[in-house]
């Protein structure tokens, strides 16, 4: 199962950046999503399509319909800087898929 | 609060096996799968594989060949095994837990707890 994420999205601060997953019926699947720091372990931020963990702000969400997942962060700032990975569960195969990873830049 | 604790080799010549453990504390070790990924410098992550504690295993295939989780119940710890390593296998790798309610082991509430992660070289 191969997941595509963009490489990069550029946003300015206090705008909304978008962050894309797509695969073959990826709304079927268990989508999650994670935000990895430079020299840290990733972060779960949304689990299964769009709820966030404890802790994890609102301005974080997520949907997915068809073959694409969304990764939505309202009000970016400086500290949103990092980059993010769509992760699937393919039960059909029992594996995971991670997606490239996008690096998101605070213009 | 639950906390992943993982150690093993840093540095590895070719052929030789990766080992690594990871221990778990502060929480449960039942009703999770247990899980590996690694990340290449510079690139993103892999899934390398999974173990519930009733030892079921889920491995990625591309890895399986050369690759055994399994776990220690009695000392709250899972380990990884990857034989006959090459300069592709360097990266930092990470143990993980998925996270699961009602003590039902689960893929739908994504990976909560991480560890610090183990960078392995392997060099000749």
């Amino acid at each position: 199962n191969v997941v595509t994420q963009p490489p990069s999205v550029s946003v300015a601060p206090g705008q909304t950046a978008t962050i894309t997953c797509v695969g073959n019926n990826i709304g079927t699947y268990s989508v999650h999503w994670y935000q990895q720091k430079p020299g840290q372990a990733p972060k779960l931020i949304i689990y299964y399509h769009n709820d966030r963990p404890s802790g994890i702000p609102e301005r974080f969400s997520g949907s997915s319909s068809g073959n694409t997942a969304t990764l939505t962060v309202r009000g970016v700032d400086a500290g949103d800087e990092a980059d993010y990975y769509c992760q699937v569960w393919d039960n059909s195969r029992d594996q995971v898929a991670f997606g490239g990873g996008t690096m998101l830049t605070v213009l | 609060q639950v906390q992943l604790q993982q150690w093993g080799a840093g540095l590895l010549k070719p052929s030789e096996t990766l080992s690594l453990t990871c221990a778990v504390s502060g929480g449960s070790f039942s009703g999770y799968y247990w899980t590996w990924i690694r990340q290449p410098p510079g690139k993103g992550l892999e899934w390398i594989g999974e173990i519930n504690l009733s030892g079921e295993t889920n491995y990625n295939p591309s890895l399986k060949s050369r690759l055994n989780i399994s776990v220690h119940t009695s000392k709250s710890q899972f380990s990884l095994n990857l034989s006959s390593v090459t300069a592709a296998d360097t990266a930092v790798y990470y143990c993980a837990r998925w996270d699961s309610r009602a003590g039902v082991p689960s893929h739908y509430y994504g990976m909560d707890v991480w560890g610090q992660g183990t960078t392995v070289t392997v060099s000749s």
